[in-house]
């Protein structure tokens, strides 16, 4: 079946490192959309992507999503102890609009 | 308040008990979602209901059974669960149905059943 699969599982940065996690899908995407979720916390909404090669950034947050749209990535600059959280992608089940395929995600701790 | 209100944060049930679960959005948001976590899985989605009408059942077993009294409120009753049903139950909504919009999710009810 579909799968949406994420890498790395885990990471660990110093604080001020930039960090990245990948996702890609088996199947092409209509759209991407990327969440976090900090420890003991529920998931937040951060961004959906649409177009083929949309790239869009928040303060030090940059998101890309694949030429081919099978894949997209999460890319953090400096990162800060308030980065840390799992950072999960999702996309549209193929042939189902109404579900969304979520991935593993990355877990991010940041040391001081 | 905030936009998705989830009550209990935490439950602890027996194998026999009855439960419910509540959700409750104040974002105007046309579609309520229930979905399980699990560690070590991805997030599944259990049911889906767009303005009251259920249009989505996940092959969930039928120990729980969702109820939308209308667009604001969904509830999630439990009953006969067994121990593998331990994990966080989270409520979102949007603003649409679709994939197409983003969610919003409470803050999870972490369930345990001994």
């Amino acid at each position: 079946g579909q799968q949406v699969m994420q890498i790395p599982q885990y990471q660990h940065v110093q604080e001020g490192e930039d960090f990245t996690t990948y996702c890609n899908s088996s199947t092409t995407l209509s759209n991407i959309q990327w969440y976090k979720q900090r420890p003991g916390g529920h998931p937040v909404f951060l961004i959906q992507l649409v177009k083929s090669g949309e790239v869009k950034k928040q303060k030090r947050l940059t998101f890309q999503f694949g030429e081919a749209k099978k894949n997209s990535s999460l890319h953090i600059t400096a990162t800060q102890t308030t980065d840390v959280g799992t950072y999960f992608c999702a996309g549209p089940e193929a042939g189902n609009n109404r579900k969304l395929i979520w991935g593993l995600g990355t877990s991010l701790a940041v040391n001081p | 308040e905030t936009g998705v209100t989830q009550t209990p944060r935490h439950l602890v049930m027996g194998m026999t008990n009855k439960k419910s679960l509540k959700c409750e959005q104040h974002l105007g948001h046309n579609a309520m979602y229930w979905y399980k976590q699990s560690a070590k899985k991805p997030l599944e989605l259990m049911f889906v209901y767009s303005l009251e009408e259920r249009v989505e059942n996940n092959s969930v077993p039928s120990r729980f059974s969702p109820e939308c009294p209308n667009s604001s409120h969904l509830f999630l009753h439990l009953h006969t669960l067994q121990p593998e049903d331990s994990a966080l139950y989270l409520c979102a909504s949007s603003q649409w149905i679709g994939a197409n919009y983003g969610y919003t999710f409470g803050s999870g009810t972490r369930l345990t059943v001994v």
